[in-house]
């Protein structure tokens, strides 16, 4: 069983520049939810994305966007990056059903960081 | 008020000991509650979940869940100096996104 891998590990930009995260989803599983956690804090929700549209979304400003693929896996997207944007983002897997997201399975993680 | 509290620690316990983590939350319609362990610079890693209230147990790990009280807590049994890392609690309030508390740093000291 293939786990939940991200690219890249790490990354920096510098402000105003735009990043492409991707994740491809554990197998068995419909479900990806992304995550920012910033250093010190847990982790935020900032969208999730079933059968290949966005299914609630978090306090975070449109320029955070996002995509499913048809075999689940997933990109975020962030434009005009800022400062504060510099975290760790987490990409998580899940089998959502009828009434809950399922248990969250975590990949390694992209962290950025923005000059 | 927070979403979900915990102490951020860190907690200190010898080798062998119990270890307890704490974590409250405000919502009262959350049916799903879950524990994560995180080390330093890694991701987080699905430890434990919970969905009914009282005990559940797994291996050196028992949470448990009263949610009239509001309340969630992770004990481990035996503990060693591999379990010093963050410890995050989450619940799922029926919105599809896990909330998660800023976790409790655990050091077990040798």
């Amino acid at each position: 069983e293939t786990g939940v891998t991200q690219s890249p590990t790490h990354l920096i930009k510098t402000r105003g520049q735009q990043v492409t995260l991707r994740c491809s989803s554990q197998s068995g599983h419909n479900t990806v939810s992304w995550y920012q956690q910033a250093l010190g804090q847990g982790p935020q929700f900032i969208f999730q994305y079933y059968r290949e549209e966005e299914n609630g979304r978090g306090n975070f400003p449109p320029r955070f966007s996002g995509l499913q693929f048809p075999n689940y896996s997933s990109e975020l997207n962030v434009n005009a990056l800022e400062l504060d944007d510099s975290a760790l983002y987490l990409c998580a897997s899940s089998g959502r059903t009828e009434y809950n997201t399922g248990e969250l399975f975590f990949g390694e993680g992209s962290r950025l960081t923005v000059l | 008020q927070k979403e979900v509290e915990q102490n951020s620690g860190p907690l200190s316990v010898p080798e062998g000991a119990i270890a307890s983590l704490n974590c409250t939350y405000s919502d009262r319609g959350s049916q799903s509650f879950f524990w994560y362990r995180q080390y330093s610079g890694k991701s987080p890693e699905l430890i434990m979940s919970i969905y009914s209230n009282g005990d559940k147990e797994d291996g050196r790990f028992t949470a448990q869940l009263n949610k009239a009280s509001q309340y969630v807590s992770l004990l481990i049994r035996d503990s060693q100096p591999s379990d010093s890392a963050t410890y995050l609690c989450a619940h799922e309030p029926g919105t599809y996104k896990y909330i998660f508390g800023t976790g409790t740093r655990l050091k077990v000291l040798a």
